[in-house]
């Protein structure tokens, strides 16, 4: 399997422009979870899928941040507008419901915002 | 408020020499516990995890240390190779749940 999948690794914008990061998550799995990395705070959960169902957002920062799962195997989360303080590195994780605490991650979108 | 807790973000060690990582949390529910590696450029993999009804795993060059009446709990890298450089990640979850609380992270860097 290829792992979880994420697109693009590296997206540099500006202030006020809409962000659309993707994942694949790795097939089979049921459960999608978007984190975002920064120096201050860590890994922080942003909002957890399964079985394509939004579980719990209350790691959203705020609504400028929505995230869908429209099927098994596609995920986005998106920015609008951006802001410079959204700047990081968002990882999206799948993994099985029920079956196992471990998380296989993507490698990664490193988002900067001008 | 961070529920997993890694102090002292960045460790250096000799290579062959011990590295030691410790972790506390604040929430008594979390029943599991799991450590992630992390390189630049790349999502964190799973490393090595424990559950609240054990104190210690080991595999290979790795073991935990679970101390829950001091909710704490630490990684030993022993012998510390050149390859272990990278960001170390703490890990705990309720009920074997899959939603995980992460610490901030320790860099380590063996020195060759």
């Amino acid at each position: 399997d290829a792992g979880v999948i994420q697109s693009p690794r590296h997206e540099v914008t500006e202030m006020g422009q809409e962000v659309t990061l993707r994942c694949k998550p790795i097939s089979g799995h049921n459960s999608l979870f978007w984190y975002r990395q920064t120096m201050m705070r860590g890994l922080e959960l942003l909002i957890y899928f399964n079985n394509n169902v939004p579980i719990d957002d209350s790691g959203m920062p705020e609504d400028r941040f929505s995230a869908k799962m429209p099927n098994a195997s596609f995920s986005t989360l998106k920015i609008q507008p951006s802001e410079p303080r959204d700047s990081a590195v968002y990882f999206c994780a799948s993994s099985i419901e029920g079956l196992s605490e471990k998380l296989f991650f993507g490698s990664g979108t490193q988002l900067s915002v001008l | 408020d961070q529920q997993v807790k890694q102090n002292s973000p960045s460790l250096s060690v000799q290579e062959g020499r011990i590295s030691i990582l410790n972790c506390d949390y604040t929430n008594s529910m979390f029943d599991y516990f799991l450590w992630y590696k992390k390189y630049p450029a790349e999502g964190p993999t799973f490393l090595i995890s424990i559950s609240s009804i054990k104190d210690k795993n080991e595999d290979g060059r790795f073991t935990v240390f679970l101390n829950k009446s001091a909710k704490h709990l630490s990684l030993h890298i022993v012998p510390s190779q050149p390859g272990d450089s990278a960001v170390y990640f703490c890990a705990a979850s309720v009920g074997g749940n899959n939603r995980l609380a992460f610490g901030k992270g320790n860099q380590v860097v063996v020195i060759p």
